[in-house]
């Protein structure tokens, strides 16, 4: 059984810039959802999809867009980058039905 | 809204130590709790959960009873190892129809041999 993948593994941008980050969800699971983790800080909750729909979304601007693929992989992209953007961000693949989500390795973004 | 509130500040202790991290939650509904650590350099990974009022999960020799009365999922380790040197963040979920996860702010924790 494949685990959550996420790729690229590091980016540096330059403030302006948009990047697409993606997410390939574990065999079974048709739900993502991306969270972003600043330095020394918990995970904070950008939005979910679900059979390629957006599920909620946290407190994130408009910049922040996802898609989700008919395979459940996803993407997450982001707009107008600013330097705030610098993070971490986590992807987690579950069975909507279920409470447990299993995360991939991050993608670690340096805006400039 | 949903909160996890962790205590302040990393957490340095001798190996064979006993470690305690303490976590409470602000939720509306009835959440699930979670204990995930991540590795330097790695993602979150699911360290143990509870998901009803009295529950106790266990994992690796770590465990958390989940507290409706004090609202808390308090971490517990009897003997702690150098390879237990971690972050660890303490979840919550409540599922409606919605199954994201609102996390605190994490805790450092150094095993010192």
């Amino acid at each position: 059984e494949t685990g959550v993948t996420q790729s690229p593994t590091h980016l540096i941008k330059t403030r302006g810039q948009q990047v697409t980050l993606r997410c390939s969800s574990q065999s079974g699971h048709n739900t993502v959802s991306w969270y972003q983790q600043a330095l020394g800080q918990g995970p904070q909750f950008i939005f979910q999809y679900y059979r390629e729909e957006e599920n909620g979304r946290g407190n994130f601007p408009p910049r922040f867009s996802g898609l989700q693929f008919p395979n459940y992989s996803s993407e997450l992209n982001v707009n107008a980058l600013e330097l705030d953007d610098s993070a971490l961000y986590l992807c987690a693949s579950s069975a909507l039905a279920g409470n447990e989500q299993f995360f991939g390795p991050g993608t670690r973004l340096t805006v400039l | 809204g949903n909160s996890v509130t962790q205590m302040e500040g990393p957490v340095t202790l001798s190996e064979e130590a006993f470690l305690t991290i303490n976590c409470t939650y602000t939720a509306t509904g009835y959440p699930s709790l979670f204990w995930y650590v991540q590795y330097p350099g790695e993602g979150l990974q699911l360290l143990l959960k509870a998901t009803k009022a009295d529950d106790k999960g266990s994992n690796k020799g770590f465990e958390a009873t989940y507290r409706k009365e004090t609202t808390s999922f308090h971490l517990e380790k009897g003997s702690v190892q150098v390879s237990d040197s971690a972050v660890y963040f303490c979840a919550l979920s409540v599922s409606y129809g919605n199954n994201r996860l609102a996390f605190g702010k994490g805790n450092q924790v150094v095993v010192i041999p």
